[in-house]
């Protein structure tokens, strides 16, 4: 199994539902973060926590939020899904400041 | 605010010559720094990173990459290129006791011309 799993790999949905996105670890790390990679624009960083009691915003987070439910599962969901909000989704996780991130395979979201 | 700015957004080499990728980022401090290859329909991969002791670096598949301070440049390298080395690298650094998560650069996409 890989070290971060991110469900579901692709998903269409339309303008206006709300959808989540999974993401659970199997690294024992207590960093977690959600990217956004749009092409040309690389990944920019959604929301990052340190622990299930502690959620910060990153550079994107208008029409996001997260949930961490657990050490090892962390959520991302789209309230009211956009157009715009069609891209690439990356889960991370990190061990600690400076020691690397361990990434998962994406999800692949579509809003039409 | 840190960022990352890669030059060349695409860069191609032929298989056997040298391959360069250019990073530089704007920090007060040297940050950390990574540098990431993505292929295609995959996640990002580590390569190498800089986190402050020797100022080469080595890495997987070959590359490293040289930290200059004076330059603020992590610019990354590999001898020989192979056809298997085509794919998105990224660089990107976090900033030292500062507020967590990575910021990349635009990504450079690497061909491997035969």
């Amino acid at each position: 199994d890989a070290d971060v799993t991110q469900t579901p790999r692709n998903r269409i949905t339309k303008t206006g539902k709300r959808i989540m996105l999974e993401c659970s670890q199997t690294k024992g790390h207590d960093r977690m973060y959600w990217y956004r990679q749009d092409p040309g624009l690389g990944l920019r960083l959604i929301y990052y926590s340190f622990d299930v009691k502690d959620i910060n915003k990153g550079e994107i987070s208008d029409g996001y939020s997260v949930s961490r439910q657990a050490q090892a599962k962390f959520s991302l969901s789209l309230e009211s899904a956009i157009p715009n909000q069609t891209a690439l989704y990356f889960c991370a996780t990190s061990e600690g400041e400076g020691l690397g991130y361990t990434f998962g395979s994406g999800t692949r979201l579509t809003v039409v | 605010a840190q960022s990352v700015t890669q030059l060349g957004s695409h860069v191609s080499v032929s298989e056997g010559a040298l391959v360069l990728l250019r990073c530089n980022y704007s920090s007060s401090v040297p940050p950390y720094l990574f540098w990431y290859v993505q292929y295609p329909n995959q996640g990002l991969q580590l390569l190498l990173k800089y986190t402050s002791a020797a100022t080469l670096v080595k890495g997987i598949n070959g590359f490293e990459a040289e930290f200059k301070k004076s330059e603020t440049s992590f610019h990354l390298t590999k001898p020989s290129a192979h056809m298997s080395d085509a794919a998105e690298y990224f660089c990107a650094v976090s900033e030292r006791g500062g507020a967590d998560g990575l910021t990349f650069g635009k990504g450079t996409h690497l061909i491997i011309q035969p």
